[in-house]
């Protein structure tokens, strides 16, 4: 089946380290991929996404993603932490035969402490 | 300010009684979605609209009902046939075709008293 998976509940990362989120995905054709941001009760904040191209995707706020399709993965990755970084995060694909309709991993949960 | 609106926040609802959470966008876009978030489980699809006086099912639609009459506005009723409506109710919205950004609204959370 078709899907996209966030092998990771939670993450802690120190202030000013580097900081990645998994994602990994499943799906028969060509991937459509997608990160947004969820601060506490508001709705979802678009990061960016890879439809083709180049594999590392660079997006808002200083986050990039790389699309590694050997790994099947897309991870979330950010140079230097910072402690307003600290949010929900979702990974997000448009599966094949799913038209613009976007599947969600579970959320991974982002803590940046000083 | 282009965007989308979700009103109210925060809704209550009675056992039995249907409900309506309003959703309205002057992004100009033709898609909008209803999504219905629990912890733990992501964000799953309820109902999807592609055009005026059009809309499929998404997922999980059971117990709800929308109506899509004007391209700004797609409300979502949780009926009373839903037995779990305590979630975080995200509105959303995109241009039409494939591969688009979907933009969300800052969302309702019902609860059930």
């Amino acid at each position: 089946a078709q899907s996209v998976a966030q092998p990771e509940d939670q993450v802690n990362v120190a202030e000013g380290n580097p900081l990645t989120v998994k994602c990994t995905y499943s799906v028969s054709g060509n991937p459509y991929l997608f990160w947004y941001v969820q601060y506490p009760n508001r709705g979802l904040q678009f990061l960016l996404k890879y439809i083709t191209g180049d594999n590392l995707v660079k997006g808002s706020y200083g986050f990039e993603a790389e699309f590694n399709k050997s790994q099947t993965s897309f991870h979330l990755k950010k140079p230097s932490a910072l402690v307003s970084d600290s949010a929900l995060y979702f990974c997000a694909g448009i599966l094949t035969g799913g038209g613009n309709k976007l599947t969600f991993g579970t959320g991974t949960q982002l803590k940046v402490e000083l | 300010d282009g965007g989308i609106t979700q009103s109210p926040k925060y809704l209550f609802r009675k056992e039995g009684q249907n409900v309506t959470l309003s959703c309205e966008q002057n992004l100009n876009h033709d898609a909008m979605y209803w999504y219905r978030q629990d912890p733990g489980q992501g964000l799953r699809l309820i109902y999807y609209s592609q055009i005026v006086n059009d809309f499929q099912k998404g997922d999980i639609a059971e117990g709800y009902s929308v109506s899509r009459e004007k391209k700004e506005s797609f409300p979502l009723t949780v009926t009373s046939a839903q037995k779990n409506p305590t979630a975080f109710y995200l509105c959303a919205s995109s241009i039409a075709g494939t591969i688009n950004i979907q933009y969300f609204g800052a969302g309702t959370r019902l609860s059930v008293l």
